[in-house]
């Protein structure tokens, strides 16, 4: 039962354009998402949070958007860079230290 | 200064046999985690260890997983007679004080191959 979604497995953008990266979550006691980027051969690395609280949280070309109501959170990158090429898991908390991860989105930038 | 590590970086197994993958975590991280990646799976939690607490096991997938944690340091995950669907990248991640704030760390992982 796959409580976090990514149902792209793989995007592609054109370098300079925004990569908008979607998950969604099913259960409602989650109250902390993250997005984590993986290179091929390494292990995943912390990228950007949100708290339930926020709505928006914002870190130079990477944005994160939470929707509550439609259990929905999306990762912006604009503009996008080659080196933004990689693996994008959403992750997500509920009162305890377990993440609870999507299936990853591969994002191809074009040059 | 180093980051987590993991070996080895691939194994490959025959069904039936055991293996023992090792975690070498940040110094001075008090937690532990080992996550797994199957084919075609987002990383799935496994267990969990935070400083001298008793380790959160409940996402072990069976009786055939062990993981134990010595001097509060290095870690090794063990799993006995190994089946096929036991194939998957092994992650290892280490985080200060294992809060949620907290960021983990993972390593490379280890790639396990069961024939």
């Amino acid at each position: 039962d796959q409580q976090v979604k990514q149902n792209s497995p793989s995007l592609s953008v054109q370098e300079g354009r925004i990569s908008i990266l979607n998950c969604d979550y099913t259960n409602s006691m989650f109250d902390y998402f993250l997005w984590y980027k993986k290179y091929p051969a390494e292990g995943p690395t912390f990228l950007i949070s949100i708290s339930s609280i926020k709505d928006k949280n914002e870190d130079g070309r990477f944005t994160v958007f939470l929707n509550k109501s439609a259990k929905h959170l999306s990762l912006h990158i604009v503009p996008s860079q080659p080196g933004d090429s990689a693996v994008y898991f959403c992750a997500a908390f509920f009162g305890n230290e377990k993440l609870t991860f999507g299936t990853g989105t591969r994002l191809t930038i074009i040059p | 200064g180093a980051g987590v590590s993991q070996s080895p970086s691939n194994k490959v197994t025959e069904k039936g046999k055991d293996v023992e993958l090792r975690c070498d975590p940040i110094s001075g991280h008090t937690a532990l985690y080992w996550y797994r990646q199957s084919l075609g799976q987002g990383l799935e939690f496994l267990i969990y260890f935070q400083g001298n607490s008793a380790p959160d096991k409940s996402g072990l997938p069976s009786d055939r997983f062990s993981a134990e944690r010595t001097g509060g340091s290095v870690s090794t995950l063990t799993i006995q007679r190994t089946q096929q669907e036991d194939s998957a990248v092994y992650l290892c991640a280490s985080s200060l004080s294992g809060g949620r704030v907290d960021t983990q760390y993972f390593g490379p992982g280890t790639r396990l191959t069961v024939l």
